[in-house]
């Protein structure tokens, strides 16, 4: 069976250190991926997608950076981070655009 | 490009009570149409999808869907809500840009 895997859970770093989060997926071959970050009020806010290696859609422009050295690893990342890139950041899978998403169980970021 | 609205950001109901939740989606291109449901705590699960045929879509917990092309709507309902169905709902859109939107939520809160 397909799982998703994403870590840390919680982090705190300061304001102006780097940031990696990573995503991998098991289970699947060629997925989708995505990277959203959810806020109160706000939804989930889509920040990057790949459909594939080396390939990578940016939606939001800001202060992260998306990538996918690796079929079933997606990397999220920051050279410095910001008060404002705190937040609830997941990431999900497809198979395809008409089947249904999987979720990872997100990472608190706090930027202190 | 692809985007949602949820209008509501909270809709309150008695126990046994008919609800609505709306949803509204603008795109270019087709698109597959979902519903997802975020209960306190965990992750976000599936409720439905609408990919073609049918515009009446059964979900899972008694939930339905109908699809309006001509309104670009995707409204769910459920004819008697339960203490259990307070959640946080999200509507979503995918097509042909292999991008997954989402909307800004609906929190539905049920009370005896």
């Amino acid at each position: 069976s397909q799982t998703i895997h994403q870590w840390p859970a919680t982090l705190v770093q300061p304001v102006g250190s780097p940031l990696s989060l990573e995503c991998t997926v098991e289970g699947t071959s060629n997925p989708n991926l995505y990277w959203y970050r959810q806020a109160a009020g706000r939804g989930l806010q889509l920040l990057f997608y790949s459909v594939g290696i080396g390939q990578i859609s940016s939606e939001v422009p800001q202060n992260l950076s998306a990538s996918r050295p690796q079929d079933r690893q997606f990397i999220l990342s920051s050279k410095k981070l910001l008060l404002s890139d705190s937040g609830f950041y997941l990431c999900a899978w497809m198979a395809r655009v008409d089947t249904e998403a999987f979720f990872g169980q997100g990472t608190r970021l706090t930027v202190v | 490009a692809q985007s949602v609205t949820q209008l509501d950001s909270q809709v309150p109901v008695f126990e046994e009570a008919p609800v609505e939740l709306r949803c509204n989606y603008s795109s270019s291109v087709s698109v597959y149409l979902f519903w997802y449901v975020q209960y306190p705590n965990q992750g976000l699960q599936l409720l439905l999808k609408y990919l073609s045929g049918s515009t009446l879509v059964k979900g899972i917990n008694g939930f339905e869907a109908e699809f309006n092309k001509s309104q670009t709507s995707f409204h769910l309902r459920k004819p008697s809500v339960h203490i259990s169905d307070t959640a946080e709902y999200f509507c979503a859109v995918s097509g042909g840009f292999q991008k997954l939107v989402f909307g800004t939520g609906t929190r539905l809160l049920v009370s005896p």
